[in-house]
């Protein structure tokens, strides 16, 4: 089965710049969307990130998607890092009429 | 504004049955494929089922399938998720959710992504 690897947790301190990591554990994680999700605690899931690089209307420039072949991953960069981007982020994808969820990455901004 | 409010979650013991509802407003339901998507406590995000636009076609997570029905009223702008044989692995947060984005691959055209979210309700199947 298709599954999508992110590290379990990151840290950076405010004003810095942080990248999470989406793994896909077979075929090519560029032949289908990668989306990415912000949940901060308490709260419901929104997206940051659609399309690999694409922002909603609203999501701040400093938030960023990207894709890397050779490594069969997505990423996720945040810049500037602020204290309201603490939260749990998570990538989703697609693949034969199964749309699959990362674990999560809980941020920390410290 | 877009809402989806979902009704219906309790505590169920297992092996029972319950049946989620969600109410949408603010678009057009009927040219939307929906979703369920649940969060056991503590835990990440699992898709579980999708339904197109007209209700023609459902997908599921295998860990459900045979167990859980996805449906759709257009006429109501209603979702619906029933459920049977619950297991205490199915407790979670359930979210209806809106699927949007259309990309086409080998004949077969899919929406992408989840936007936006209900506020969720919780299932809880213990005894």
């Amino acid at each position: 089965n298709f599954m999508l690897t992110q590290p379990h947790s990151v840290s950076e301190s405010p004003g810095k710049t942080v990248t999470i990591s989406c793994t896909g554990s077979s075929g090519s994680i560029a032949s289908n969307y990668v989306q990415w999700y912000q949940q901060r605690p308490g709260s419901v899931p929104t997206t940051v990130i659609y399309e690999d690089n694409r922002r909603p209307s609203g999501v701040p420039d400093r938030f960023s998607g990207s894709i890397d072949r050779p490594s069969n991953s997505a990423s996720l960069t945040i810049s500037g890092l602020k204290t309201e981007d603490e939260a749990d982020y998570y990538c989703q994808s697609y693949t034969d009429r199964v749309w699959v969820f990362g674990g999560g990455t809980k941020l920390t901004v410290l | 504004e877009v809402q989806l409010v979902e009704s219906g979650g309790g505590l169920v013991q297992p092996g029972g049955s319950l049946g989620l509802s969600c109410a949408a407003s603010g678009f057009t339901f009927r040219s939307h494929w929906m979703s369920w998507v649940r969060q056991a406590p503590g835990k990440g995000l699992e898709w579980v089922a999708n339904i197109k636009y007209d209700g023609s076609e459902t997908y599921y997570v295998d860990s459900v399938k045979g167990r859980f029905t996805v449906s759709k009223d257009n006429a109501k702008d209603s979702l619906h998720l029933h459920m049977i044989s619950l297991r205490e692995e199915d407790t979670a947060v359930y979210y209806c959710v809106r699927v949007v984005g259309i990309f086409c691959r080998d004949s077969f055209c899919y929406p992408t992504w989840f936007d936006p979210w209900g506020q969720g309700i919780l299932v809880t199947v213990a005894s």
